[in-house]
């Protein structure tokens, strides 16, 4: 069964641009969850999507934004795009129907560089 | 709301020693605690959970966790580190049935031959 796949692997925008990060999750996975890596704040949860709708959403301003296709693969939007954004974003799926015990399988990251 | 400290950015061993990286938690109600592996430009792999039943969790490549209530604490030991065992360790918590899982600051761990 193939694994989580994030696309691209490495992307670089310059501040006040806007991207858009890919999510596939592995097949019949219904939920995607997305996170920020980074050295000062560690690992962050973005928010999850559960059957193409927001279920839970972390701490983060509305510049961050995200979405679920009815095939479950999912996407994550930056707009304006700042320094501080420059992160390693990671997908994760699940089932997303056995509650908070389940296990999340992760993509290898998108590298965000914000020059 | 939970959340995990871990203690110790940093661990380093040597090979064949025993490992071991500390996980302490707060929640106000029962946790469900996880360990995840991550190795360089990789993602976070699964070592091991906890939900409920015995409070010693046995996982992947030799390593385990207990649970211990009293002390909130989820330490992963592993008894003979290997050189392979180099990586980034995370302690992560989630509550309920919620999919927002916290994770710890992450330790960093070297062995050395």
């Amino acid at each position: 069964k193939a694994g989580v796949t994030q696309t691209p692997r490495y992307l670089i925008k310059t501040r006040g641009q806007q991207v858009t990060l890919s999510c596939s999750p592995i097949s019949g996975h219904r939920s995607v969850s997305w996170y920020q890596q980074t050295p000062g704040q560690g690992l962050q949860f973005l928010f999850e999507y559960f059957s193409e709708t927001q279920r839970n959403k972390g701490n983060f301003p509305g510049r961050f934004s995200g979405r679920q296709f009815s095939n479950s693969r999912s996407e994550m939007n930056v707009s304006t795009l700042e320094l501080g954004d420059s992160a390693l974003y990671l997908c994760a799926s699940s089932l997303g129907t056995s509650g908070a015990n389940e296990e999340q399988f992760f993509g290898p990251g998108t590298r965000l560089t914000v020059l | 709301a939970q959340s995990v400290t871990q203690l110790g950015s940093h661990v380093s061993v040597s090979e064949g020693a025993l490992v071991l990286l500390r996980c302490n938690y707060s929640s106000s109600v029962p946790p469900y605690l996880f360990w995840y592996v991550q190795y360089p430009n990789q993602g976070l792999q699964l070592l091991l959970k906890y939900t409920t039943g015995a409070t010693l969790v046995k996982g992947i490549n030799g390593f385990e966790a207990e649970f211990k209530k009293s002390e909130t604490s989820f330490h992963l030991t592993k008894p003979s580190a290997h050189m392979s065992d180099a990586a980034e360790y995370f302690c992560a918590v989630s509550v309920n049935n919620n999919n927002d899982m916290r994770f710890g600051a992450g330790t960093r761990l070297t062995v050395k031959p």
